[in-house]
């Protein structure tokens, strides 16, 4: 079964400072992962996705992930935070080649950023 | 280009009344989904169509929910009768093709409240 874990419910930082949110993932097959933010009121938006080509991935707005396999890991982060950052983030997973659709979420990690 | 178009953006309505929700997916796009968030919990899938027929409906809580696509463009999805439980925010999805590294885009959600 798949699944991914979003380790923390909220992260708090200061404009300017680093921003790491975690997801662990769990999966039987080489997985697709991707990072979704979404906005108040607005609709969920693509950050960036691994799909088994380089373990670093760059997305939009600076935001960056590290597919680890040996630590089933792919945190996103970002060197510097900026106020618009702050919005909900979304760790997901979908097994390789079986087509879009049953995307695995995670719960979610609000992020918060502070003057 | 116009995005995925979710009516209403909210819903409140009384438990045992029957609530539409529609979706106008990117045109051209045949792949469409519907996920739905429950209050605390993760993004759920519900179900994908392709063009105007139900690739897969697994996600589907029961059968007081009902989703059809005619013509292949856009969406609704009824539920009836409404239960407390079915609370939550439902998004809908379109993609053009399936594949490793299709992106799906997501529509704004429509937050139902049943009381």
């Amino acid at each position: 079964a798949q699944s991914v874990t979003q380790l923390d419910s909220h992260v708090s930082v200061s404009e300017g400072t680093p921003v790491l949110l975690r997801c662990n993932y769990s999966s039987s097959y080489s997985p697709s992962l991707f990072w979704y933010v979404q906005h108040p009121n607005k609709g969920l938006q693509l950050l960036l996705k691994y799909t088994s080509a380089a373990t670093l991935v760059k997305g939009i707005n600076g935001f960056e992930a590290e597919f680890k396999k040996s630590e089933t890991s792919f945190h996103l982060t970002k060197p510097s935070a900026h106020m618009s950052d702050a919005a909900e983030y979304f760790c997901v997973v979908r097994l390789m080649n079986t087509g879009f659709q049953k995307l695995v979420f995670g719960t979610g990690t609000r992020l918060l950023v502070s003057p | 280009e116009a995005g995925v178009t979710q009516f209403p953006s909210h819903s409140v309505i009384e438990k045992g009344q029957t609530v539409t929700l529609r979706c106008d997916p990117i045109s051209g796009h045949d792949n469409l989904y519907w996920y739905r968030r429950v209050m605390g919990k993760e993004i759920k899938f519900l179900l994908h169509f392709v063009k105007e027929s139900k690739q897969d409906e697994s996600g589907m809580p029961n059968n007081r929910f009902l989703a059809e696509r005619t013509g292949g463009t856009y969406s609704t999805l009824k539920v009836q009768p409404a239960e407390l439980e079915d609370s939550g925010v439902y998004f809908c999805a379109s993609s053009q093709v399936r594949g490793i590294g299709t992106e799906a885009f997501f529509g704004q959600g429509t937050r139902l409240t049943v009381v």
